[in-house]
């Protein structure tokens, strides 16, 4: 069975400072991994995936993710916090192409300005 | 190119009544998932469509569930003798299901309340 753990229910940043999100995961195969973000009342868009090509993934609004497996993590990182990513990040795991997802339970980020 | 959309947005019903959500997947699209996500926790899988066939169920979808994707374009998700513990939001997603990690695109959701 896969499994997401995701380290802290809420982060609290300064707008400019580092987002770090953390996550790490249990999976008995080679995992696919995602990070998801949802703002209020919308639903979930898709920030980055690891594919098993680099381990280093890159997304959009300069969202990135590393995966190491000695660590079995894939925690997300932002350089410069900006308002509009105040939102709750979901981690997900699935074991085939196309399969089912199973979510970490997020993190809410506030950014403070 | 619309996204996925779902049917109603919002939802209020009484203890005991049926329910019935739509959703419409991305054109072209041949997976389509339904996931269940409570106040303060990540979505949980429900049940998923290659086309019109039902794949997997979760333990979670209790016989009082029913989904269906006739056509292998939209789908319907029903409750049946609703619970006030059903009261959460129900969200669809869809992908091409042809390629490796394919994206789950999702929809706005179903938020349902059982008085």
């Amino acid at each position: 069975a896969q499994s997401v753990t995701q380290l802290g229910s809420h982060v609290s940043v300064s707008e400019g400072a580092l987002v770090l999100l953390r996550c790490n995961y249990s999976s008995s195969v080679p995992p696919y991994l995602f990070w998801y973000v949802q703002y209020p009342n919308q639903g979930l868009q898709l920030l980055l995936k690891y594919t098993s090509a680099a381990t280093l993934v890159k997304g959009i609004n300069d969202f990135e993710a590393e995966f190491k497996k000695s660590e079995t993590s894939f925690h997300l990182t932002k350089p410069s916090a900006h308002m509009s990513d105040a939102a709750e990040y979901f981690c997900a795991v699935s074991k085939a192409a196309g399969n089912k997802l199973t979510f970490g339970g997020g993190t809410r980020v506030l950014v403070k300005p | 190119d619309t996204g996925v959309s779902q049917d109603p947005r919002h939802k209020i019903t009484k203890r005991g009544q049926n329910v019935t959500f739509r959703c419409d997947p991305i054109s072209e699209h041949n997976r389509l998932y339904w996931y269940r996500q409570t106040l303060g926790q990540g979505p949980e899988f429900l049940t998923y469509f290659q086309n019109e066939a039902q794949l997997e169920k979760s333990r979670l979808l209790s016989d009082r569930f029913s989904a269906e994707r006739p056509k292998g374009s939209f789908s319907t998700l029903e409750i049946q003798r609703t619970e006030q513990g059903d009261s959460a939001m129900y969200l669809c997603a869809s992908s091409l299901g042809d390629r490796l990690a394919d994206t789950q695109y999702f929809g706005p959701g179903t938020r349902l309340t059982v008085l």
